[in-house]
Order: C-alpha cells, then sequence, then structure tokens
C-alpha cells in the first residue's frame, strides 16, 4: 500500500541554524500538507500546496518557513532560523483532490529538537 | 476551532466493542465527518468518513445520525492495539484547501 514517508525520523539543531524536513507524498497525489504536534498538544495545520504553490497557511507559518517541490517526488519544509519553540513534531501529509471526501494520508513525521 | 466536541477519555474491554462518541452539531450540509487515530507519537492514521450514510470498513464502522449532528465511532472488537487518541474532525474547505482541524480527541484505553 502506498504511503508518505517522511526524513529523517528524528533532527537535532542548535538554535539559529536552518533545517529542512523532507516528505515523499504518495506519488498520484497533488496536494501537500505540513502540520507539527508540540508534545502534549494537538496537532496543527501549517500549510497546504498545490501547483507549485502555497494555497493556504496559518498564523504558525511566518517567514521562517518556507516549503517546495524541489523535484517530482520531494516536499520540503525549511525553518530557516529555528527557535527553541519550533521543536515539535512535523507530519507531512498528502491527499489526490481537494475533492470533498478525498482522504489525506499522513506520514510517520520527523522529531525536531532544538537545542 | 475544531468543530466537534469529543470526550477526553474512555476505557474498553479488550474484545469487546469500542464505541466512540462524537457531537459536531454546526456541521454543513456538504462537509464530512473524517476520524483518525494517533498512536504514540506516530502519524495520524486514517480510520474512516462519511457524509451522511452509515460506513464501514476493514478497520470500523461510522454511524451517522440522520440530523449528522453526532456520529459514533465503533471499533467492534478492540485489542490492545486499539489504545490510541481518536480525533472525530469535520474537514473544513476553504479557499483551495481542505485542512484538517484537529482538536484533543478522545484518548481510548483498551484494557485486558
Amino acid at each position: 500500500e502506498p504511503e508518505v514517508t517522511q526524513t529523517p525520523s528524528h533532527q537535532v539543531t542548535q538554535m539559529g541554524q536552518e533545517v529542512i524536513l523532507r516528505c515523499v507524498p504518495i506519488s498520484n497525489h497533488l496536494y501537500f500538507y505540513w502540520y507539527r504536534q508540540i508534545l502534549g498538544q494537538k496537532v496543527e495545520f501549517l500549510v497546504s500546496f498545490y501547483n507549485n504553490e502555497i494555497s493556504e497557511k496559518s498564523e504558525i507559518f511566518d517567514d521562517q518557513f518556507s516549503v517546495e517541490r524541489p523535484d517530482g517526488s520531494n516536499f520540503t519544509l525549511k525553518i530557516r532560523s529555528t527557535k527553541l519553540e519550533d521543536s515539535a513534531m512535523y507530519f507531512c501529509a498528502s491527499t489526490r483532490d481537494r475533492g470533498i471526501g478525498d482522504t489525506q494520508y499522513f506520514g510517520p513525521g520527523t522529531r525536531l529538537t532544538v537545542l | 476551532d475544531a468543530k466537534t466536541t469529543q470526550p477526553p477519555s474512555m476505557d474498553c474491554a479488550e474484545g469487546r466493542a469500542a464505541n466512540l462518541p462524537c457531537n459536531h452539531s454546526t456541521i454543513s450540509g456538504n462537509e464530512y465527518v473524517y476520524w483518525y487515530r494517533q498512536i504514540h507519537s506516530q502519524g495520524p492514521q486514517y480510520i474512516i468518513h462519511g457524509l451522511k450514510n452509515n460506513e464501514t470498513n476493514e478497520m470500523a464502522s461510522l454511524i451517522i445520525t440522520e440530523d449528522r449532528k453526532s456520529s459514533t465511532l465503533i471499533l467492534p472488537h478492540a485489542t490492545l492495539r486499539d489504545t490510541a487518541v481518536y480525533y472525530c474532525i469535520v474537514r473544513v474547505y476553504s479557499g483551495n484547501t481542505g485542512k484538517l482541524i484537529f482538536g484533543q480527541g478522545t484518548t481510548l484505553q483498551v484494557k485486558p
């Protein structure tokens, strides 16, 4: 069964450093998402991406964040200058279309630890 | 904010049916109800979704009331591996996206 994959599974970085989180969505999917979950809190939407541009972003997704689909398979989330409060699980998701009733499938997540 | 209300926690005996309720009294006519679960800090796992009619798949059944203001997820024979946080989500479409808005969910503890 096709699945969303994410690398790395765990990333440790120093405050102020740039990190890139990588995702490979399901191959025939067209809509891509990033969510995050701070430890003990609920899953929060960050950004959605379609046709090589951002469709929607949340208040969390400020200028420090960017997303990119550099080739036909990868979807990345970059944090330019990490802060302690960026420590969280980051989940990538994809869906075939945005049609009502379509299903988003999530990856296993990347645990980001900012020291 | 999430458009759903769920009890924060529930227990279920192994082998018995787990019935997880969800209220979504402000749901609109074309909004689907989705159920996901999250085991520990793994990625949310899709379970089932529905609009009006009851739905069943290999994992669970979804019962939606006729007025669509509430629903129940049924795990017919719960196992210890079903211990997880279960999220009932009314999917909101705005602009060109179909983001999922997660609430706190129901923590289901399946006990031997």
